[in-house]
């Protein structure tokens, strides 16, 4: 039972457009939400998270939009850049020292 | 300062063998967290460990295990291996779950 969904496995973008990535959770006790980059042969890097009071946080290029009642969070990369391209993992947590639950990721491709 | 020392990179083993795999955190990081990834599965989250305790497991059979010591450095053990093991296996350590810092992870094959 997967708790955190990211439907699309794969994502062509063309560079300078945006590109959004999307995310499904199930569990309604989820209240933290994190966007983690990996590139191959290294570990995953945290992006940028959200806590469940705010709908939206914003950093640089990097924004992620929550819809707590639809269980939806997106991650908006604008403009998109070639260096993007890697795969991106959707996390959730519930309380404090709740685990992590990561997504099974979407793989970015920015084409120049 | 130094981030999350996983060893050994790159793992052979045999199946029925038994492996044991080593994370050093964060100086100051009491959590650390091991994963496993395999191509469209994701991560799958396995156990953490905070103050040489497990506080979170994940939905693992028991051959898998794991340690923390007193210095948080942390090891996961898996016994008798099997071929569906072959994966990177990840390790984190945070102070908070806001703020996980991962290795590069070790990659293990099980011929």
């Amino acid at each position: 039972d997967q708790q955190v969904k990211q439907n699309s496995p794969s994502l062509s973008v063309q560079e300078g457009r945006i590109s959004i990535l999307n995310c499904d959770y199930t569990n309604s006790m989820f209240d933290y939400f994190l966007w983690y980059k990996k590139y191959p042969a290294e570990g995953p890097t945290f992006l940028i998270s959200i806590s469940s009071i705010k709908d939206k946080n914003e950093d640089g290029r990097f924004t992620v939009f929550l819809n707590k009642s639809a269980k939806h969070l997106s991650l908006h990369i604008v403009p998109s850049q070639p260096g993007d391209s890697a795969v991106y993992f959707c996390a959730a947590s519930g309380a404090s020292y709740d685990k992590v639950i990561f997504g099974p990721g979407t793989s970015l491709s920015v084409i120049p | 300062k130094a981030g999350v020392t996983q060893t050994p990179r790159y793992l052979i083993k045999t199946r029925g063998q038994q492996v044991t795999l080593s994370c050093s955190p964060i100086s100051g990081h009491r959590s650390v967290s091991w994963y496993q990834q395999t191509p469209g599965q994701g991560l799958q989250f396995l156990f953490e460990y905070f103050s040489e305790t497990q506080r979170n497991k994940g939905n693992f059979p028991g051959r898998f295990s794991g340690r923390q010591f007193s210095n948080s450095r942390s090891e996961m053990n898996v016994s008798t291996l099997e071929l569906g093991d072959s994966a990177l296996y990840l390790c984190a350590s945070s102070l908070s779950r806001s703020g996980y810092t991962f290795g590069s992870g070790t990659r293990l094959t099980v011929v």
